[in-house]
This record gives C-alpha cells, structure tokens and sequence, in this order.
C-alpha cells in the first residue's frame, strides 16, 4: 500500500471555527489531490499540488485553502466551517500525472454542527 | 467538460457468478483510466490502471478493458466472492493540461453466498 497518512481520521467542530486537515505520505510523488466524497455527488476535487509551494483550485474549492510546504505535506484548512463542509475528505497522490496510478488515503470524516 | 458514469448504480449477484461492471466516458481524450474499490467507510484502494493505448489489464480475477475511441471500459469479475461485494468507481484522467481524475459515482456490488 502507498505511504499515504491522514490527521485526524474523525473530527466534529462547530460552525465558523477554522480546521486543517493534514495528509502525509512517504512515497515522494510530486502530485498530491484533496478530494471530498458525498453521497449523490460522488468524487469530487477541491485543489491540488504539483510541487512544493505549486497549488491550484479543483472543482469545489470555495470555503477551502491548501498548503504545501514540504513534499510530503498538503494541508487542506476550511477557514470558517460550514455545515456543507461536512463531508469525508480524502487525499490522493500519484508521481507522474500522464502515467502513473493515483492512490488514495483512508479519509476524513468531518462533522460541522 | 468530461462526464464518467456508471451504470448500474447497484448490483446484486449469487457467488461464483461472473460479472460485468460498466464505465462509459463522454470525452475520448484521456490519459489513462483507473478502477478502484471502496469499502464501506474506507479510502479508495487501486485496481487496476489502462493507459489510453492499451486495450486491457489483467489481475487475478479481474480485467478491465477500455474502447477510448467509444468511450467506454468494463470491469469484469470472474467467479466472484462475497469479499468481492464493495462500491466500484472508475476515474479517468483528461488530456488537455487537466490534472484531476474525473470520477464516477459508482457501482455497489453485493455477492450473495
């Protein structure tokens, strides 16, 4: 399995207070992918990294920011929580984008009340 | 804009039968599709991958082809388990400077003893 780790794996905050997730993965790929999952939606991308300091928005990234300052970190922060922003939150990584296989972590299941 | 979907949405199948999950894409200009499993409250675990030149993959009891020029791939289950049952997603990764995977919603397998 690929080196992929995911902090924490269950959180429940309150709305308008800030939260960062954090993924973590041994593998060095230069790719790293925050995706949430919901029901009726299915995947979907909320930003991306294709290098330290190199990021940019997905489809949903509204509410959401990122940060990589490290290879191996990508950080996923909600500014001020929403009840919308509950959701499980996964990230991905893959090395070469044309490629290579992505992989994914085990998710985050983040309640927003 | 891409659209990946599957069809069914669920299926349900006695153990030992073989079995056809299909994945049909609106844009033939990919890079590579991805088959992945997803258990129930679990991350997305990789497949199998089929590069846009390639006709088929095998592994163990799973192949999976792709028809890019139809937009279509399949994932075929021979004999199947009971520990086959779990939601199958296929993703495809566009050409044209995209760097996410676009994702279908899946199809939920059950395999019945």
């Amino acid at each position: 399995d690929a080196g992929i780790t995911q902090s924490p794996r269950h959180k429940v905050t309150e709305t308008g207070t800030p939260v960062t997730l954090r993924c973590h993965q041994t593998e060095n790929h230069r790719y790293m992918y925050w995706y949430r999952q919901d029901p009726g939606h299915g995947l979907r991308l909320i930003h991306y990294s294709y290098g330290v300091k190199d990021t940019d928005k997905g489809e949903v990234s509204d509410g959401y920011s990122v940060s990589r300052s490290k290879t191996e970190d990508f950080l996923l922060t909600l500014e001020s929580a929403t009840s919308s922003q509950t959701s499980v939150y996964f990230c991905a990584i893959s090395d070469l984008v044309r490629n290579t296989e992505a992989f994914f972590g085990q998710g985050t299941r983040l309640t927003v009340v | 804009k891409q659209e990946v979907t599957q069809i069914p949405a669920a299926l349900s199948v006695p153990e030992g039968e073989n079995l056809v999950l299909n994945c049909s894409f609106t844009d033939s200009a990919i890079y590579n599709l991805q088959w992945f499993r997803q258990d129930p409250g679990k991350g997305l675990t990789s497949l199998l991958l089929i590069q846009s030149s390639q006709r088929e993959q095998t592994s163990g009891r799973l192949n999976a082809s792709l028809d890019k020029s139809s937009g279509r791939s399949t994932l075929y289950i021979a004999a199947s388990q009971p520990g086959d049952s779990a939601t199958y997603l296929c993703a495809v990764r566009p050409q044209g400077g995209s760097e996410k995977l676009v994702f279908g919603k899946g199809t939920k397998l059950t395999v019945n003893p």
